[in-house]
């Protein structure tokens, strides 16, 4: 079955970067683009941009341009979110979200678990 | 960009009872080569990830309860719950995917009970 699972929760100062992993499974990796959800505390979802798997290009959302970085490495089937010069705002749950998909009976819309990122000196 | 809103932002109803939780699109959903509204329902409940319950406006996923129903066409779009249970406490997102891979969601519904 499909899969996202994303790497654990990060402690980082301000300053620092993070680099969150989804690795998929279950499916042709390089068919589906990746998407990528903040969810700050107690906040909505908002969505963050997506990235081609198959040819690695970016789209960045408004208001995530500059220090985040979307990337793919198709040997180990897995999507990244790198956030650099961390501030403390960026404290928030990162989710991988895949494009969805349909069978003849059914779609598919699959999230990671979510990753905790916590920036805090 | 495609906006996405919602009403009420919260609600608190009794046990048993109806909640009925509206979605609005800055343009329709609607994709006129198949007739499919490209507009899904999430749960969302503290701490986990949201879970899909209704795609296509108002195609119930696999395992979902039929108490949970979704309806609406091109702008405007329900999601409502028949007869409100304890476990429905959470909070509700509407999300476009009309313009996918990209997507938008709602503010968000509060469900309470009353």
């Amino acid at each position: 079955q499909v899969q996202l699972v994303q790497s654990g929760s990060e402690l980082k100062e301000p300053g620092a970067s993070v680099k969150v992993s989804c690795k998929a499974s279950g499916y042709a990796f390089k068919s589906y683009a990746m998407n990528w959800v903040r969810q700050a505390p107690g906040q909505g979802l908002e969505w963050m941009g997506w990235i081609t798997t198959n040819t690695g290009d970016p789209t960045y959302a408004q208001g995530f341009t500059g220090r985040f970085v979307f990337s793919v490495d198709t040997s180990v089937s897995t999507a990244y979110l790198q956030i650099n010069s961390l501030k403390a705002e960026d404290t928030a749950v990162y989710y991988c979200v895949r494009d969805y998909g349909c069978s003849a009976t059914a779609c598919q819309f699959p999230w990671g678990q979510g990753t905790l990122v916590t920036v805090s000196s | 960009d495609i906006v996405m809103t919602q009403s009420p932002d919260s609600l608190a109803v009794s046990l048993g009872e109806r909640a009925t939780i509206n979605c609005k699109s800055s343009q329709s959903l609607l994709y006129s080569s198949n007739n499919n509204n490209y507009l899904a329902w999430y749960q969302q409940k503290p701490g986990q990830p949201p879970k899909l319950l209704i795609y296509w406006a108002s195609t119930r996923e696999s395992g979902v309860p039929d108490r949970f129903s979704g309806s609406g066409s091109g702008t405007d779009f329900t999601l409502t719950i028949s007869s409100l249970q304890t476990e429905d406490v959470a909070v509700y997102y509407c999300q476009q995917y009309y313009s996918t891979p990209s997507f938008t969601f709602g503010p968000g519904t509060k469900v309470e009970i009353k």
